[in-house]
């Protein structure tokens, strides 16, 4: 089982739909958790972070968490072309000295 | 402000050179990830630095690899012996050390990585 799983997509969405990124990790011990967007030979760029149990907001982009369940997902409303990417998902592992573990990322393909 | 950068920004060396990468850091970032990402995987963690004093270095694959951050600032990675399964593109990566608060809510900022292919 690998660490952090992601559908590795493509996921397909018309423009202006919600489009739904799911995340599932497996060490417990995780405690912080963060979606980047990739876009093809780019770097990886920050969209949201959460580290609390429910929803956080900002803007289109909305990060849920359940610790328990061990689902993160990420949804962006109002889906526009520019969206089409791929999404990280990272796994903070420790206290200190963090680093991340990634899953493969997801495809999101928004189309016009 | 500046982000990270890295150089080069592609390298095609054949087997058995030497490679070295660079990374700038965003200024002020005492901590300085390498990470790596080779064809049809996910990135993964190479190694952690806070200021000159590698944190974690669980993630090097082996001792071809040898990674420096002299100083605090730049950090450099080296490959010696270079090998086919090498090949990939490494990224750069720094945060802040935040007063009052785990290294584990550290917002990362990547570079935009080196494609280094070993031939």
């Amino acid at each position: 089982q690998k660490e952090v799983e992601q559908n590795s997509g493509p996921l397909s969405v018309p423009e202006g739909a919600i489009a739904s990124l799911n995340c599932t990790y497996s060490d417990r011990g995780s405690q912080s958790f963060f979606w980047y967007r990739q876009y093809s030979g780019k770097s990886p760029e920050l969209i949201m972070f959460i580290y609390s149990n429910g929803d956080k907001e900002d803007g289109r982009f909305t990060a849920q968490l359940n610790k328990a369940s061990q689902y993160v997902s990420l949804l962006i409303r109002d889906s526009q072309p520019s969206d089409s990417a791929t999404y990280l998902c990272a796994v903070g592992k420790r206290n200190y000295g963090q680093n991340f573990v990634f899953g493969p990322g997801t495809r999101l393909s928004v189309l016009p | 402000e500046a982000g990270v950068t890295q150089f080069p920004s592609h390298s095609v060396i054949e087997k058995g050179q030497t490679v070295t990468l660079r990374c700038d850091p965003i200024s002020g970032h005492d901590n300085l990830y390498w990470y790596r990402r080779v064809m049809g995987k996910e990135i993964k963690f190479l190694l952690h630095f806070v200021k000159e004093s590698k944190q974690d270095e669980s993630g090097m694959p082996n001792n071809r690899f040898l990674a420096e951050r002299t100083g605090g600032t730049y950090s450099t990675l080296k490959v010696q012996p270079a090998e086919l399964e090498d090949s990939g593109v490494y990224f750069c990566a720094s945060s802040q050390v935040l007063a009052g608060m785990s290294s584990s809510y550290n917002e990362q900022f990547f570079g935009p990585g080196t494609r280094l292919t070993v031939l």
